[in-house]
């Protein structure tokens, strides 16, 4: 069954720094992955898709992530924080086996951006 | 264009009675999901619909969840006798076609006293 991990439930940067929230993912076929974002009192917006084009997958407000196979990571980052990044981010995983896209998400990591 | 839309924002009820949350997808889109968020277990998936029918069901938590689909459009999410632990954000997400990106609705916070 396809799982995901998200390490670290809380993450600060500073403004201009380097932004890195870490997923991990299982899966026993070749997976979909997702990262969105959710700002307080909204619903979860898509930041970019990972579906088996280029590994180094680029999205939304200068975000972007790698898939890597051999370590069944797809973590996201961003080279310089803005103080408009704070919220949570949510990676996922698809679980297409019943031919749909069926979103397996992780814990969630909420990312705070301090001046 | 319109997105995803979904009612009431918030609902705060009593232990015991039924609950009727709505969604209206974006306008095409033939698939449509349910999902619960809470704080004890985060995300969840609920209901799969394409169209009409819910091929998938797998994800609601007991008998007294139930979800239909109208018209290929408006879907109601219902929670008979309510319990505590039904508290929490239920999300609504709709996709063109059944393997495309899903986009969310603000969702519907759901209290229950």
């Amino acid at each position: 069954a396809q799982s995901v991990t998200q390490l670290g439930s809380h993450v600060s940067v500073s403004e201009g720094a380097l932004v890195l929230l870490r997923c991990n993912y299982s899966s026993s076929v070749p997976p979909y992955l997702f990262w969105y974002v959710q700002y307080p009192n909204q619903g979860l917006q898509l930041l970019l898709k990972y579906t088996s084009a280029a590994t180094l997958v680029k999205g939304i407000n200068g975000f972007e992530a790698e898939f890597k196979k051999s370590e069944t990571s797809f973590h996201l980052t961003k080279p310089s924080a803005h103080m408009s990044d704070a919220a949570e981010y949510f990676c996922a995983v698809s679980d297409q086996r019943g031919g749909y896209n069926k979103l397996i998400f992780g814990a969630g990591t909420r990312l705070a951006v301090h001046p | 264009g319109a997105g995803v839309s979904q009612s009431p924002s918030n609902k705060v009820t009593e232990k015991g009675k039924d609950v009727e949350l709505r969604c209206d997808p974006i306008s095409g889109h033939t698939a449509l999901y349910w999902y619960r968020q809470s704080l004890g277990q985060g995300l969840e998936f609920l209901i799969y619909f394409q169209g009409n029918s819910a091929p998938d069901k797998s994800g609601l938590p007991s008998d007294r969840f139930s979800a239909e689909r109208t018209g290929g459009s408006v879907s109601t999410l219902t929670i008979q006798r309510t319990q505590q632990e039904d508290s929490a954000v239920y999300l609504c997400a709709s996709s063109l076609l059944i393997q495309e990106t899903q986009y969310f609705g603000p969702g519907t916070r759901l209290l229950v006293l």
